[in-house]
C-alpha cells in the first residue's frame, strides 16, 4: 500500500517568506510525528499529533513554526518568515499506535533550502 | 523521556556480524526499543522492535538484557548496502508519553569491500 508521502520534495524560498509543508500519512494511522534534519545531524523532533490534536507543542523551536492536521489525516507544517537556519529536511512519520506498539513509518521528507 | 547514547561510527567489512549497542539508562516501564536504518535521502526505515530479551527477523537481530538498559543490534555477514546511520530510539507509543519520541545521534555504519 501507499506509504507516508511528503511535499514538496524540495523547496528553496527566500529568507522572510512563509512555507508550507505537507505530510500525507498512511491511512488508518491515528499518530503523526514531525522531525527536523540538518545536514549531517540527527532527527529532531517537533511536534505530535494524536488524531487532530498535539498535546505537546514544546519541541517547535519557535513561535514562527506551527501544525495543524484535520480530519485525522493530512497535517501542514507552516514556518514564517523562514530564517537561514531554518534551512533542513523536515521529516513526517505515521504510527497506527496498535497494541502491538507499531513502529514510525516515515516519509522521504521534505528539502528545505532558505536563501 | 529515556536519553539514548550510541557510538557515533563504526566501521566493518563485507560479511563481518556487526553489533551496534545503545545505552538507555533510563528507560521506562512501558519503552520499547527500536531500530531504525537510514539511507542519504531518505527517511528512517524501521528495522526491529523489542521489549525485552532477544528478537530476531530477517534481517537482524535485538539483544535485550534482562536489566532492559541497553540493547544491541546485531547485523548478520553485512554487505556494502548496509552501509548507513542506525539509530535507537526509546519510546512508549502506546501509552503516549506526551508523544515526545526522541531519536539519539545514530551510529553511522561504513562498511568497506
Amino acid at each position: 500500500g501507499a506509504g507516508v508521502s511528503q511535499s514538496p520534495s524540495n523547496k528553496v524560498t527566500e529568507k522572510g517568506k512563509d512555507v508550507e509543508l505537507r505530510c500525507d500519512p498512511i491511512s488508518g494511522h491515528t499518530a503523526l510525528y514531525w522531525y527536523r534534519q540538518s545536514l549531517g545531524q540527527g532527527l529532531e523532533f517537533l511536534i505530535y499529533f494524536q488524531g487532530n490534536s498535539a498535546p505537546d507543542k514544546s519541541g517547535l523551536p519557535s513561535d514562527r513554526f506551527s501544525a495543524e492536521r484535520t480530519g485525522g489525516s493530512v497535517s501542514t507544517l507552516t514556518i514564517q518568515r523562514t530564517q537561514q537556519e531554518d534551512s533542513a529536511v523536515y521529516l513526517c512519520a505515521s504510527s497506527s499506535r496498535d497494541w502491538d506498539n507499531s513502529p514510525l513509518h516515515f516519509g522521504n521528507g521534505t528539502r528545505l533550502t532558505v536563501t | 523521556l529515556a536519553k539514548t547514547t550510541q557510538p557515533i561510527s563504526m566501521d566493518s567489512y563485507e560479511g563481518q556480524e556487526v553489533n551496534i549497542t545503545c545505552s538507555h539508562n533510563n528507560i521506562a516501564t512501558n519503552d520499547y526499543i527500536t531500530w531504525y536504518q537510514q539511507f542519504p535521502s531518505q527517511g528512517p526505515r524501521f528495522i526491529i522492535q523489542g521489549y525485552k530479551t532477544k528478537v530476531t527477523n530477517e534481517v537482524a537481530s535485538l539483544f535485550i538484557p534482562a536489566d532492559r538498559k541497553s540493547s544491541t543490534l546485531s547485523l548478520p555477514r553485512v554487505s556494502l548496502s548496509d552501509t548507513a546511520v542506525y539509530y535507537c530510539l526509546v519510546g512508549d507509543i502506546l501509552y503516549n508519553q506526551g508523544g515526545k519520541l526522541i531519536f539519539g545521534q545514530g551510529t553511522e555504519l561504513s562498511v568497506k569491500p
